[in-house]
C-alpha cells in the first residue's frame, strides 16, 4: 500500500505569495495532521481535521488555512508568506483521530 | 499545555553498544507517548507508542521504551546499535482523551553511531 504521499516535495516562494501544499492520506485514514518543522527544530502541530470537519488548529495565524475533501485528501494553504514560513512542511495520516500518526516525507518551502 | 524535553542534542555510541536516549514528558492527566525516527529528507517514521498497560513497550526495528511515571520519562533504547540507527530521534506527547491526536514535539536527538 502507498503511504502518505504529498506534492509539491519542493517550492520556492517570494514574500507576500501564497502556496498550497497537497496531501493524499493512506488509504482507509480518515484523520489528516499537518506540521511545520523549521530547520533544526521538532514539528509543531498546525491542524488536524477528520472526517472533513477540523478537529485542532495549533498556534499559528490567521494566514494558514487548511481544508479536507470528501476523499480524505487535504490541502493546506499559507497565504501572504513570510521568510520566517520557510520549512518542511509535513503532513500525517491515521485511521483515527488517537491512533499514531503515519508521515508524509514533506513539502520543502523556501521563501525568497 | 503538554510538553516534552529531550536534554541531549547528540548522543555517539559505539555500534554494538546500548543506545539510550532520554526524553521527560509534561502533560495533564496520563499521557500518550511515542518515539519518531526521521532520515535526512524524510518524514518520520513511527517506532513505538505507549498509552496503557506494560511499563516497557516494545517497538520496530529492536526498539523499546520504558515509562517511568514518577520520573515523567519515557526513554529510548536499544540493547545493541547498528550504524545504520544513525538519526533523528524525535518525542512526542499527546493528550488523552481530546478526540485529536496533536502531538507536541521535543526538539530531538541526533543519533551518531560509530563504526
Amino acid at each position: 500500500d502507498a503511504g502518505v504521499t504529498q506534492s509539491p516535495t519542493h517550492l520556492i516562494k517570494t514574500r507576500g505569495q501564497h502556496v498550497t501544499l497537497r496531501c493524499s492520506p493512506i488509504s482507509g485514514h480518515k484523520s489528516v495532521s499537518w506540521y511545520q518543522q523549521v530547520l533544526g527544530q521538532g514539528p509543531q502541530f498546525i491542524f488536524q481535521y477528520y472526517e472533513k470537519e477540523e478537529r485542532g488548529r495549533g498556534n499559528f495565524p490567521d494566514r494558514f488555512s487548511a481544508r479536507q475533501f470528501p476523499n480524505y485528501s487535504s490541502e493546506l494553504n499559507v497565504n501572504a508568506l513570510l521568510l520566517g514560513d520557510s520549512a518542511l512542511y509535513l503532513c500525517a495520516s491515521s485511521s483515527l483521530p488517537n491512533q499514531p500518526q503515519h508521515f508524509g516525507d514533506g513539502t520543502r518551502l523556501s521563501i525568497l | 499545555a503538554q510538553s516534552v524535553a529531550q536534554p541531549e542534542d547528540q548522543v555517539n555510541v559505539a555500534e554494538g553498544n546500548p543506545l539510550t536516549v532520554k526524553c521527560t514528558y509534561s502533560v495533564s492527566g496520563n499521557p500518550y507517548l511515542f518515539w519518531y525516527v526521521q532520515y535526512p529528507n524524510r518524514g518520520l517514521q513511527f517506532l513505538l507508542k505507549y498509552i496503557t498497560g506494560d511499563n516497557l513497550v516494545k517497538g520496530s526495528y529492536g526498539f523499546e521504551a520504558e515509562f517511568n511515571k514518577s520520573q515523567t520519562s519515557f526513554h529510548l533504547k536499544k540493547p545493541s546499535a547498528l550504524v545504520s540507527d544513525s538519526a533523528l530521534y524525535f518525542c512526542a506527547v499527546s493528550p488523552p482523551g481530546e478526540g485529536n491526536n496533536r502531538l507536541a514535539f521535543g526538539k530531538g536527538n541526533q543519533v551518531v553511531v560509530i563504526p
